[in-house]
Formats: C-alpha cells, sequence, structure tokens
C-alpha cells in the first residue's frame, strides 16, 4: 500500500524555525516526484512546490520561492517542508503529496494526512 | 500564477446531475491535458478523482465524469448522493512547469 505519513501539529513563535517531514512508503521514492500543498484556514488549497528525490530536482511555485525549502532524504524515504524564519502567516494545514508526472501525465495521486501548522506570539 | 476560476457553490437533489466548471488560460488548463479533480471533505486531505482530463482513478464512483474544451474543465457529478457533499479543487500543469489550483467549490446536497 502506497502511504505517505506526516508529522505531527506544530505550534511555534513568529521568528523561528521549522522542518515538517513527509515519509513514503509502498513505493519507489527515488522515481516519483513529491510535493506540499498549503491550505489556509477555511481557504483553498495552494500548490508550494516539489522534489524528485533521484537527483533532488527541485520546482516552486513562484508564490513560496524563497520562502521555504523543499528537500528529501532517499535513505530514509522522507521529504521535508523547512522554514528558517517563520511568519504568522505561514499558520496552515500543509499536505504532502506524490505526483504522477512523466509518462503522459501530471497529478495528485497519493497525499498525506496533513499537518498543521500554528504560528503565534 | 492565479488560481484557476470556479463557482463558489453548487447545489443539487440526490438523484440530479451537476457540473463545476473549471476556467484558466492557455498557459494552464488550455494548453494541456493535464487537468485533475480533488474532493476534499472538511477535516479531510484531498483525494484524487480524475486525471488527465477525464479519467477516473480505480475505485472512484462512475458518476463523475469531466471533459474540457478549450480553457475551461468542466466535473459532471451524476446520481447526486449525500456522501458528494465535500469541496471540490481543479488542478492544472502549467507552462511554468507548476501546477495551479482552482478557486474551490462546494457541492451542497440538498
Amino acid at each position: 500500500e502506497v502511504r505517505l505519513v506526516q508529522s505531527g501539529a506544530e505550534v511555534k513563535k513568529p521568528g523561528e524555525s521549522l522542518r515538517i517531514s513527509c515519509e513514503a512508503s509502498g513505493y519507489s521514492f527515488n522515481t516519483y516526484w513529491i510535493g506540499w500543498v498549503r491550505q489556509m484556514p477555511g481557504k483553498g488549497l495552494e500548490w508550494m512546490g516539489i522534489i524528485y528525490p533521484g537527483d533532488s530536482d527541485t520546482r516552486y511555485s513562484p508564490s513560496f520561492q524563497g520562502q521555504v525549502t523543499i528537500s528529501a532524504d532517499t535513505s530514509s524515504t522522507t521529504a521535508y517542508l523547512q522554514w528558517s524564519s517563520l511568519k504568522v502567516s505561514d499558520t496552515a494545514m500543509y499536505y504532502c503529496a506524490r505526483h504522477e508526472e512523466g509518462s503522459g501525465s501530471n497529478y495528485m495521486d497519493v497525499w498525506g494526512k496533513g499537518t498543521t501548522v500554528t504560528v503565534s506570539s | 500564477q492565479s488560481a484557476l476560476t470556479q463557482p463558489a457553490s453548487v447545489s443539487g437533489s440526490p438523484g440530479q446531475a451537476i457540473t463545476i466548471s473549471c476556467t484558466g488560460t492557455s498557459s494552464d488548463v488550455g494548453g494541456y491535458k493535464y487537468v485533475s479533480w480533488y474532493q476534499q471533505h472538511p477535516g479531510k486531505a484531498p483525494k484524487l478523482m480524475i486525471y488527465d482530463v477525464s479519467n477516473r482513478p480505480s475505485g472512484v464512483s462512475y458518476r463523475f465524469s469531466a471533459s474540457k474544451s478549450g480553457n475551461t474543465a468542466s466535473l459532471t457529478i451524476s446520481g447526486l448522493q449525500a456522501e458528494d457533499e465535500a469541496d471540490y479543487y481543479c488542478s492544472s500543469y502549467t507552462s511554468s512547469s507548476s501546477y495551479v489550483f482552482g478557486t474551490g467549490t462546494k457541492v451542497t446536497v440538498v
């Protein structure tokens, strides 16, 4: 069974750093893109970016470029989303999602359950 | 990259058919056969319902169908059921090698 298991909820203060994780299992981690989607409270989905663990090729939405860092560790089959200095406006639910890309298809087929990040002073 | 445009809400009675539109540009919806649709129930993660414009993943009900014409994609739910009440999002691959979601549509079964 293909699964994405995300790390637990986080409560942080503005200016703090944070890394959340998404552990993949049940498929070849190196050969699928995996990425992150933000959902602010009561709002819609926003695509943030993706990484190809096989070669660490990374693509970001212009809205998130420079604001976050996406990385992956092939030894632990885990993808990460990282902030160096959180803002209150980073408060949201963050989902990781496996991306089927190439071979004539482009879509997000498997999703994690989400990680809630709350940033408050 | 601006969000794709969806109606904020659509409602229907049990057994009816409803259609949700998703309008983009030639740089996303109109330029690629890579439109997908996601269902999200409150407090839950999104679930893939349609991929590559009109393909249903295994396990998704035949009541869900989709198509595309020009810069607008559409999702149709036939035989509407109470369990279909949820938020629905379209998504498209873009010319920037990124993805963009729609604004989301709340489906209510009245």
